[in-house]
């Protein structure tokens, strides 16, 4: 079973409008983070934001948040103020386990596109 | 520099032929991981070391799939008797250990392996 599911293979967002990619993730293990990464097409992974299972609050940097709802095992990730340079591959993870213990596994991804 | 630096950045092989790829993480990173990312896929785990030790190696499609660490900083991972569904870009990635952090992985730019 897909640990880590994104069902949204591509998205369209015009520039300065907000754009949701989804992400729902599955686990038993109490203890778990969930991230999402921007991946340009020059390749490389770059962080953009982090959620513990612990944490009250929803994460925020800049203009990402995460909207994180427990109970339906949900994380998506939420762009404000669209900006051309938001074009990319964007990709959920789950780290499972407590220290010692760590397994990153991603989702398949979402292409999203900033329309001018 | 800072970052996380993998080499070569391409690589073509003949089938049949053994390759190594490596990987230098960031300076007192205990943590690092190899995934391999298929066109148009998210990153596929591969194997987990803390330090020298290789704590999980389950992602290894076949034994003809080797990495090391033998002194906990760099690592290198090697594919014996190329075949084609090897190709693919070979992402490492580190991490610092510790419950004060997100753990946060720093990726790579990748290695890119083609094989013919």
């Amino acid at each position: 079973a897909q640990k880590i599911t994104q069902t949204q293979p591509g998205m369209f967002v015009q520039e300065k409008e907000a754009v949701t990619l989804d992400c729902t993730y599955d686990t038993s293990d109490p203890s778990y983070g969930l991230f999402w990464y921007k991946q340009p097409s020059s390749g490389e992974m770059i962080f953009l934001i982090y959620q513990g299972s612990y944490d009250q609050q929803n994460a925020t940097e800049g203009r990402y948040s995460l909207n994180f709802q427990k109970a339906r095992k949900s994380a998506n990730l939420v762009i404000s103020a669209s900006q051309l340079g938001d074009s990319a591959m964007y990709f959920c993870a789950m780290r499972e386990g407590t220290s010692g213990t760590y397994k990153y596994i991603f989702g398949t991804g979402t292409r999203l596109k900033v329309l001018a | 520099g800072a970052g996380v630096s993998q080499s070569p950045r391409y690589k073509v092989a003949k089938r049949g032929q053994d390759v190594a790829l490596r990987c230098d993480p960031i300076s007192g990173h205990v943590s690092l991981f190899w995934y391999q990312q298929a066109l148009g896929q998210g990153p596929e785990f591969l194997t987990y070391f803390q330090n020298e030790a290789q704590l999980d190696k389950s992602g290894l499609p076949s034994d003809r799939f080797f990495a090391e660490r033998p002194e906990g900083s760099v690592s290198t991972l090697k594919i014996q008797r190329t075949q084609q569904e090897d190709s693919a870009v070979y992402l490492c990635a580190s991490s610092l250990e510790g419950a004060a952090n997100t753990g946060e992985l720093f990726f790579g730019e990748g290695s890119r392996l083609t094989v013919l």
